[in-house]
């Protein structure tokens, strides 16, 4: 079926180490997403790209770096990951500029740092 | 700056009666807004979306959405709640003047409908 695809679904990492989040999509959208989800906090922006080849900070990008490997794939990195980063991830992607469609989202990567 | 407000982290309502889910926001342009529905240990989905025209709009699984441009509001509705309508909602907005496509979202109201 075509949608979002997040690898892994779950994630146990030590403080410190470092790993990378994969999100692909098969829909030909041209903006892609990454949101963290934290209770009561609802869904924060961390990095987007509106267009291959172009990425943006969002809101909370610190601790974070993205690639947009090509139009299909945009990862997200963790360099030294830190207890504060224990949230689930969620990527999406959307028709730019033709915004009808809203957004189509990953089932989210759940990680843990401890 | 867009932003958007769901007052309530819980809304409770019996099976069978109506529901209603409230959402404001804040935009200097027009509003693109939407409502995403999320089950447990899954992704958001689209349930419906206001860009111009009625102001009611329809949606999947029998809700409906009422823009009201004055009350900046777009509330989401049922008239008949199902137990299986319990869930994470979340409401989310982009000003349509504003130069990115980003959609801002509200931080979520957990509906549960009791049998």
């Amino acid at each position: 079926n075509a949608g979002v695809t997040q690898t892994p679904k779950f994630q146990v990492l030590k403080t410190g180490q470092s790993m990378t989040l994969q999100c692909a999509q098969d829909m030909n959208h041209n903006s892609m997403y990454w949101y963290r989800q934290d209770p009561g906090m609802g869904l924060r922006l961390i990095y987007y790209s509106a267009s291959e080849g172009t990425t943006d900070k969002g809101e909370v990008p610190n601790g974070y770096n993205v690639s947009r490997l090509n139009k299909r794939e945009f990862s997200l990195r963790l360099e030294s990951a830190a207890p504060s980063q224990t949230s689930v991830y969620f990527c999406a992607s959307s028709v730019t500029g033709g915004f009808n469609y809203g957004y189509t989202f990953g089932s989210g990567t759940r990680l843990t740092v401890v | 700056a867009q932003s958007v407000a769901q007052p309530e982290d819980q809304v409770n309502v019996a099976e069978g009666n109506p529901l209603t889910v409230k959402c404001t926001y804040s935009v200097s342009g027009n509003p693109y807004l939407f409502w995403y529905v999320q089950y447990p240990n899954r992704g958001l989905q689209f349930l419906l979306k206001y860009i111009t025209g009625d102001n009611l709009v329809k949606g999947s699984y029998g809700f409906e959405a009422e823009f009201n441009k004055s009350q900046t509001s777009f509330h989401l509705k049922k008239p008949s709640a199902l137990v299986s309508d319990s869930a994470l909602y979340f409401c989310a907005v982009r000003d349509s003047g504003a130069g990115s496509y980003q959609l801002t979202f509200g931080k979520g109201t957990k509906l549960s409908v009791i049998p």
